[in-house]
């Protein structure tokens, strides 16, 4: 069974400061991975979607790096805002079921101003 | 707009009765899962579906049951079987193939009084 974790669970920086949160995952078979932001009480947006053939997605100030050998993907945030604080959710899709997606815990961001 | 709508926001529930959550998607997306998260804790899959008709447990289908009559449409059905069911329920849908990212709804949160 897949297992996700996410390192750090809980994160609190000043704005500005460049992130990296972490996900590692135990099966290497993996389809493709997808980083969420989800806010208090709200449904889960998807940030960036990555495919297991590729290295990295970027959009904006987000970069999201895959490393299927070593079961691991890094969320980088750069130049962080306090509208960046919310719960960042890792989630791994399996191949063999369509769509399912095996979920991290979430490592939760505030940045003070 | 495009979307997945989930409704109620908030549900209360009295013990030994059975509440139906609805998700509808205007997104032609052929497949549907619902997710229950917990506080702290990943998202974990009850039931999902990959076509009209047809539909598979997941992890946590014990007290749960749905059914998929339309493409649209795919409700929740909590039962009196569910021993623990206060928790944030949500709705996720996703056209698959190649590209295959995972969207969501609003969620709806339940409460057992």
């Amino acid at each position: 069974k897949q297992e996700v974790t996410q390192i750090p669970a809980a994160l609190s920086v000043p704005e500005g400061e460049n992130l990296v949160l972490n996900c590692s995952f135990t099966d290497s078979a993996i389809y493709n991975l997808q980083w969420f932001r989800q806010d208090p009480g709200k449904g889960l947006t998807s940030l960036l979607l990555i495919q297991s053939s590729q290295r990295e997605q970027t959009s904006g100030r987000l970069n999201a790096s895959l490393d299927k050998s070593s079961g691991r993907s890094t969320l980088y945030i750069a130049a962080s805002q306090p509208g960046d604080s919310a719960t960042y959710l890792c989630a791994v899709g399996r191949g063999s079921t369509l769509g399912r997606l095996y979920f991290g815990r979430g490592t939760q961001l505030t940045v003070w101003p | 707009d495009g979307g997945i709508t989930q409704s109620p926001k908030y549900l209360f529930r009295k013990e030994g009765q059975n509440v139906t959550l609805s998700c509808e998607q205007n997104l032609n997306h052929d497949a549907m899962y619902w997710y229950r998260q917990d506080p702290g804790q990943g998202l974990r899959l009850i039931y999902y579906s990959q076509i009209v008709n047809d539909f598979q447990k997941g992890d946590i289908a014990e007290g749960y049951s749905v059914s998929r009559e339309k493409k649209e449409s795919f409700p929740l059905t909590v039962t009196s079987a569910q021993k623990n069911p206060t928790a944030f329920y949500l709705c996720a849908s996703t056209q698959g193939g190649l590209y295959n990212e995972q969207f969501f709804g609003p969620g709806t949160r339940l409460t057992v009084l």
